[in-house]
């Protein structure tokens, strides 16, 4: 079975750091796009970044370029997410999620991992 | 940046009705257009991808339509589990990311 673990979150004051981890199993991990979705407090869903299968074809949404860096280690069959300068609007519950086709991203994602909970707050 | 916009925000229906659920991009988005359910403390769920693509192991009576601006998500016949907030979500090719819609909650009395 396919699962995705999230991990790494916490409570960070605003100008910190954080640095999120997502452990994959289940599926060929380097083969598949993957990315980084969060979700604030009562809010909807927004994309914040993906990566292609090999670690390559790296794509951030407006909000988080330039301070969240993304990565993988497929060796590790892990995904990351280098949070760097976070402000209050970043807090939200951060969601690991596989892309559905291997090889080029859709960016249609088929298996989420439960989610870790960032708060940004002095 | 595309926007999408669900109607209604709040859907509320009893068991074996049908649900019709909307989706309206600001601009064509051709037929790149996926549903997800989410219910409360969960991760989201695949629930229809290409506009009418079922993803693996969702019932039949999860149906999508649509292309263009218009898409349409369609629940034939209520059961309780449905009970979720359901977001339509578009992708581009270029540069490669995505957007999702606000939602619309779906209520079973």
């Amino acid at each position: 079975d396919v699962q995705l673990l999230d991990s790494g979150g916490g409570l960070v004051q605003p100008g910190g750091s954080l640095r999120l981890s997502c452990a994959a199993s289940g599926f060929a991990f380097s083969n598949f796009p993957m990315s980084w979705v969060r979700q604030a407090p009562g809010q909807g869903l927004e994309w914040v970044s993906s990566i292609g299968g090999s670690g390559n074809n790296i794509y951030y949404a407006d909000s988080v370029q330039g301070r969240f860096t993304i990565s993988r280690d497929n060796s590790k069959n892990t995904l990351y997410l280098q949070m760097n300068s976070l402000r209050a609007d970043d807090t939200a519950v951060y969601y690991c999620a596989k892309d559905l086709s291997r090889g080029s991203q859709t960016h249609y994602f088929d298996y989420w991992g439960q989610g870790t909970v960032v708060t940004v707050s002095s | 940046d595309i926007v999408l916009t669900q109607s209604p925000a709040t859907l509320s229906l009893s068991p074996g009705e049908k649900a019709t659920l909307s989706c309206r991009a600001s601009q064509s988005v051709s037929n790149y257009l996926a549903w997800y359910q989410q219910k409360p403390g969960q991760a989201p769920k695949l629930l229809i991808y290409d506009a009418s693509n079922r993803a693996t192991g969702i019932p039949a009576r999860f149906s999508g339509s649509g292309s263009g601006t218009d898409f349409t998500l369609t629940i034939s016949s209520l059961e309780p589990e449905d009970s979720a907030i359901y977001y339509c979500q578009q992708r581009v090719h270029w540069p490669p990311r995505c957007s999702f819609g606000l939602g619309t909650k779906l209520e079973i009395k």
